[in-house]
């Protein structure tokens, strides 16, 4: 994928966990990030766009921020059903496509 | 309450052609972007193309250049994908997108259920 991101990452009921994104000038370096949610078998949600602003209906224990070439989805109080695929994306003024991460998969222990 | 819904499963022999529709409820239809974004088994998300209906010229992954073609029909508030020279590495998930009034697409806000197209 032309965004990397972690393949996993975990954390308990309560706590809160970051998942990173990270890519280069011509993607996140000039253009702004989205995340999305995506339980398996259904249609991807979106949780932030603009970098780091929320659709309504998203709680605020959703945030995301943007530095350079690097983004980061927090989820705070984490509960087992934010237990989901993770993906960020944007756009790549090179390949001239939307691109996105390769997915995290995140469970809430 | 925006709402998308897609056509039905398909199943395609390799080199046929496959047109999975969007109808998305009246909600503006022809000033949105609608996007194309496919996911194969086990893999994750992948852009296709999209096309804002009002302007109607649509744009595309490289990576499909010459075998898709996204088009929208405002008469009856429905985009469509149409995918030929089918392989079997084309089996997947389809989903059509609704982003802001933008292309290239800066975001994809509401999406369909989903299509399955396996190629078998």
């Amino acid at each position: 994928s032309v965004l990397t991101q972690p393949p996993s990452v975990s954390a308990a009921p309560g706590q809160k966990v970051t998942i990173a994104c990270s890519g280069g000038y011509s993607n996140m370096g000039t253009n702004s990030v989205s995340w999305y949610q995506q339980v398996p078998g259904t249609a991807p949600k979106l949780l932030i766009y603009d970098n780091n602003k929320r659709p309504s209906g998203i709680p605020d224990r959703f945030s995301g921020s943007k530095s350079d070439t690097s983004a980061t989805l927090a989820i705070a109080g984490l509960q087992t059903g934010d237990e989901a695929d993770y993906y960020c994306g944007t756009w790549d003024n090179v390949l001239r496509a939307g691109v996105f991460g390769g997915g995290t998969e995140l469970t809430v222990l | 309450q925006v709402h998308l819904v897609q056509s039905g499963a398909e199943v395609k022999k390799p080199e046929s052609s496959v047109k999975v529709s969007c109808k998305a409820s009246a909600d503006s239809f022809s000033t949105f972007a609608f996007n194309w974004v496919r996911q194969a088994p086990g893999h994750g998300l992948e852009w296709m193309g999209g096309i804002i209906p009002v302007f109607d010229k649509p744009i595309y992954a490289q990576n499909f250049q010459g075998r898709v073609t996204i088009t929208a029909d405002k008469s009856t508030n429905t985009a469509y994908m149409e995918l030929s020279s089918l392989k079997s590495d084309d089996t997947a998930v389809y989903f059509c997108a609704r982003g802001p009034p933008l292309l290239p697409p800066r975001y994809f806000q509401h999406w369909g259920q989903g299509t399955l197209v396996t190629v078998s």
